[in-house]
């Protein structure tokens, strides 16, 4: 079971550079959550998609764009990357609000 | 808006210490509680839930009780373990929203020692 599955795993990228960073979930969720976790502020969502064909801010959304491609996959992007951005970005997925949430093991992203 | 505070780490305790980590959260609604752990360079897993007032999650020997009267989610453990040592995060989900949307704490290091 590969379960919630993000690439690439650790990336650098120069200020101004664009990427986008994927994640795809095998378990038929229906919502898609990115969150970004920095030290002493823990896990602080950027985006979510609550259904296919829907996608929301969250709490930190500014510099960042999202995709849900179809049910399995949720891409964020990073049009114009900041040394600000750098920190670690977990995709997870779930189902309703009072079960688990699964996580990806994270991309550890660098902008210099 | 809904918000979670736990105890700041690190944790440092010898093997076979008792263990507590304090959670207190502000929610508008009746949310459900989690505890998340994350091992180094993984990411993070469910150690356990409550839905409701006075449920008590258990897992691995951890246990933590939902207390409405005072707001909080503590995790506890009798027996540490060496292999416990990881990042302990307490959130909350309003289930009013009819989906999984996670609100953390800034996380709790454990480090158990032999």
């Amino acid at each position: 079971n590969a379960g919630v599955t993000q690439t690439p795993k650790f990336q650098v990228l120069k200020t101004g550079q664009s990427m986008t960073l994927q994640c795809a979930q095998d378990m038929n969720h229906n919502s898609m959550y990115w969150y970004r976790q920095d030290p002493g502020m823990g896990l602080r969502l950027i985006y979510y998609s609550a259904s296919e064909g829907t996608t929301d801010k969250g709490e930190v959304p500014n510099g960042y764009n999202v995709s849900r491609l179809n049910k399995r996959e949720f891409s964020l992007r990073l049009e114009s990357a900041a040394p600000s951005q750098t920190s670690v970005y977990f995709c997870a997925s779930g189902q309703v609000a009072n079960t688990e949430a699964f996580f990806g093991q994270g991309t550890r992203l660098t902008v210099v | 808006g809904d918000s979670v505070t736990q105890m700041e780490g690190p944790v440092t305790l010898s093997e076979e210490a008792c263990l507590t980590i304090n959670c207190t959260y502000t929610a508008t609604g009746y949310p459900s509680l989690f505890w998340y752990v994350q091992y180094p360079g993984e990411g993070l897993q469910l150690l356990l839930k409550a839905t409701k007032a006075d449920d008590k999650g258990s897992n691995k020997g951890f246990e933590a009780t939902y207390r409405k009267e005072t707001t909080s989610f503590h995790l506890e453990k009798g027996s540490v373990q060496v292999s416990d040592s990881a990042v302990y995060f307490c959130a909350l989900s309003d289930r009013n929203t009819g989906f999984q949307k996670l609100v953390f704490g800034t996380g709790t290091r454990l480090l158990v020692s032999p």
